[in-house]
């Protein structure tokens, strides 16, 4: 089966340094992704990790490790726009294709 | 502004009407997705089309029935729902026709069933 775990909350101060980590256990695994969703509006894309490594992108990076089934996502220089939910979501194969399956999210509160 | 464009916004409908919801997607991708999210859940895959075919049907009642007229347009049509079936409705498209690549989602029908 697949399953995918991330904390539920975390608050953080403006300007600080916060990770998300997340944990995975899929087979067919092909990358997983990182989604941003601000309260009643949609998922957006962040970031995408197959290889294992740290991939930066402005303020944030992530990070993937497939042996330990293990990301994490790296929110530098914390803005009061970061409160929102991120999604850690697993890539698989299946037969004829791939299909997403998202974790729970974790909620992130930035503090003044 | 959203590239996936869904229609309408916000959907009140009771348990015998039928509707439809509407997804329009202009940048030649070759997936597209319907998704249910319920509040404070992730997004719950329902179903994939790849290259206007259904590619993935996660056991969704048969009250949900998709349609993938053309590569830029996903409908999804609605019949005899229950007030469980209320929830957000996302739409999402991916370049890759097989189901891969980052997705892009809309903004979401908000579907309450009384």
């Amino acid at each position: 089966g697949q399953n995918i775990d991330q904390p539920t909350e975390m608050t953080a101060t403006e300007g600080a340094i916060v990770q998300i980590n997340c944990t995975y256990q899929t087979s067919g695994f092909n990358g997983l992704f990182w989604y941003q969703q601000h309260a009643g509006e949609a998922p957006t894309f962040l970031s995408y990790n197959v290889l294992d490594g740290l991939e930066e992108k402005g303020r944030f990076s992530s990070f993937l490790s497939r042996s330990k089934g293990y990301s994490y996502l790296l929110l530098k220089e914390l803005q009061m726009k970061d409160s929102a939910s991120y999604l850690c979501a697993v890539l698989s194969s299946y037969t004829g294709g791939f299909k997403t399956i998202f974790g729970a999210g974790t909620r992130l509160f930035v503090k003044a | 502004d959203t590239e996936v464009t869904q229609t309408p916004k916000h959907l009140v409908m009771g348990m015998t009407n039928k509707k439809s919801l509407k997804c329009e997607q202009h940048m030649g991708h070759r997936a597209m997705y319907w998704y249910k999210q319920k509040a404070k859940k992730p997004p719950e895959l329902m179903f994939v089309y790849s290259y206007e075919k259904l590619s993935i049907n996660e056991s969704v009642p048969s009250r949900f029935s998709p349609e993938c007229p053309n590569s830029s347009l996903l409908n999804l049509h609605l019949h005899a729902l229950q007030p469980e079936d209320s929830a957000l409705y996302l739409c999402a498209s991916s370049q890759e026709g097989t189901g891969g690549g980052s997705q892009h989602f809309g903004d979401g029908t908000r579907l309450s069933i009384l």
